[in-house]
């Protein structure tokens, strides 16, 4: 696709549930990013791959989160056991290299904790 | 915590006026982003200017940069109601891998 592609955009579920969201890059970008945003605030970063190098997981907040990413395509975020703290918009953004340039982000998946 | 701090953390103009965002950030950078995000949006790249540049334009946009301050300006001059949007500026720190890391915004409304 032509710009980054997050799914789902909405997700609702009850606390202790696992959710997983999903981002498709743009093709070629080796760069990919995962930022939480809660309501009204600034982006937080979880987590960044870069080509095959071993991702930097230092912003996830506990062992509950994890993420994935296939080579350079899609990457899958999993948050375990739900908390309503939880509830937040999840961003994904790519670019080129992981040194440079600009993010391009998609549409977010909000996900809310009841 | 995070490397850009954005002031003022709101900003209402009247259309037709500048509007005029800061940007203080902790550590030496590659360059310094500005992005814009709509309500209920993802963020869209504005501009970037790296750490030896001084000053950028794009269309009505101006983006300053002072490495000895650690700071940085963005001005909209003749604002628009379509302005209206949140404004973060993101760092790309010196060094490999770098996280982008992004302030907690800016809330401009435009009046029309």
């Amino acid at each position: 696709g032509a710009g980054v592609s997050q799914s789902p955009s909405n997700k609702v579920t009850e606390k202790g549930k696992d959710v997983e969201l999903r981002c498709d890059p743009i093709s070629g970008h080796t760069a990919l990013y995962w930022y939480r945003q809660r309501l009204g605030q600034g982006l937080e970063f979880l987590i960044y791959f870069q080509g095959n190098s071993a991702p930097d997981k230092s912003g996830l907040p506990s062992d509950r989160f994890s993420a994935e990413r296939t080579g350079e395509s899609v990457s899958t975020l999993t948050i375990q056991r739900t908390q309503q703290e939880d509830s937040a918009v999840y961003l994904c953004a790519s670019r080129t290299t992981g040194f440079t340039g600009e993010l391009f982000f998609g549409e977010g998946s909000r996900l809310t904790v009841l | 915590s995070q490397q850009g701090e954005e002031d003022p953390q709101a900003l209402s103009i009247q259309e037709g006026e500048n509007a005029t965002m800061n940007c203080s950030y902790k550590t030496s950078i590659n360059n310094l982003q500005w992005y814009r995000q709509n309500s209920g949006r993802g963020l869209v790249h504005l501009i970037l200017i790296r750490s030896n540049e001084r000053e950028k334009h794009s269309g009505r946009l101006r983006v300053t940069l002072d490495t000895s301050k650690k700071s940085s300006s963005l001005l909209i001059t003749a604002s628009r109601a379509a302005d209206t949007a949140s404004y973060f500026c993101a760092t790309d720190r010196t060094g490999a891998n770098s996280k982008l890391t992004f302030g907690k915004g800016i809330t401009l409304s435009v009046r029309p």
